[in-house]
């Protein structure tokens, strides 16, 4: 089964404004990290945030944010200010925890288009 | 200087044949991975490795092999190459454990294989 919900495959965004990428994931663990990658279409995969499963407070890195709310289990990534170079595929991923490893599995993943 | 390189950059073989995919990383992170990116641009972990013992293998068909002569370096071996196994394999590499922002995974470029 799906850990990690995207529902939104493709999203547009005017430039300059700002846009949400959903993201809920199923884990009965109470320790755990979430991350967003963006990968533009040059391939690479870039980090972009971090949030903790005990972070109090949501995790912000520049123009972007990361809307956490535990209890839905749901990691939103909030993009400000949108430019042209953020159009890209982005990927929300889920550290889990295990007795003696960690993994790191991912979402779908969202294409995210910025209109000029 | 790259941090996780992998090399190479492109592959195309014919199916049967085996192939090769090398990766090394410098950032002296514990943890290494290999994920396959599917045409639909989907992440899929295939292989984890920590301090070159072998400690996740999703299902992955026995043709893939990984190898770790040492935690810098992960290497994969496909044998008996289908149409199937094209796609794009990434490295990837991470420190430690737990809930910190520093046991973020950093990525290779990625290999593009394309069997014909």
């Amino acid at each position: 089964a799906q850990k990690i919900t995207q529902t939104q495959p493709g999203m547009f965004v005017q430039e300059k404004e700002a846009v949400t990428l959903d993201c809920t994931y199923d884990t009965s663990d109470q320790s755990y990290g979430l991350f967003w990658y963006k990968q533009p279409s040059s391939g690479e995969m870039i980090f972009l945030i971090y949030q903790g499963s005990y972070d109090e407070q949501n995790a912000t890195e520049g123009r972007y944010s990361l809307n956490f709310q535990k209890a839905r289990k749901s990691a939103n990534l909030v993009i400000s200010a949108s430019q042209l170079g953020d159009s890209a595929m982005y990927f929300c991923a889920m550290r889990e925890m295990k007795t003696s490893y960690d993994k790191v599995i991912f979402g779908p993943g969202t294409s995210l288009s910025v209109i000029p | 200087d790259t941090a996780v390189s992998q090399t190479p950059k492109y592959l195309v073989t014919q199916m049967g044949n085996d192939k090769s995919i090398k990766c090394e990383q410098n950032l002296g992170h514990d943890t290494m991975y290999w994920y396959k990116q599917d045409s639909k641009k989907f992440l899929k972990i295939m292989f984890s490795y920590n301090n070159k013992e072998l400690i996740i293998n999703e299902t992955v068909p026995n043709r893939f092999s990984p190898k770790s002569p040492d935690k810098a370096h992960l290497n994969l071996h496909i044998n008996s190459l289908e149409l199937g196994d094209s796609a794009v394999y990434f490295c990837a590499s991470s420190q430690g454990r737990g809930l910190s922002r520093d046991t973020e995974a950093f990525f290779g470029q990625g290999t593009r294989l394309t069997v014909v």
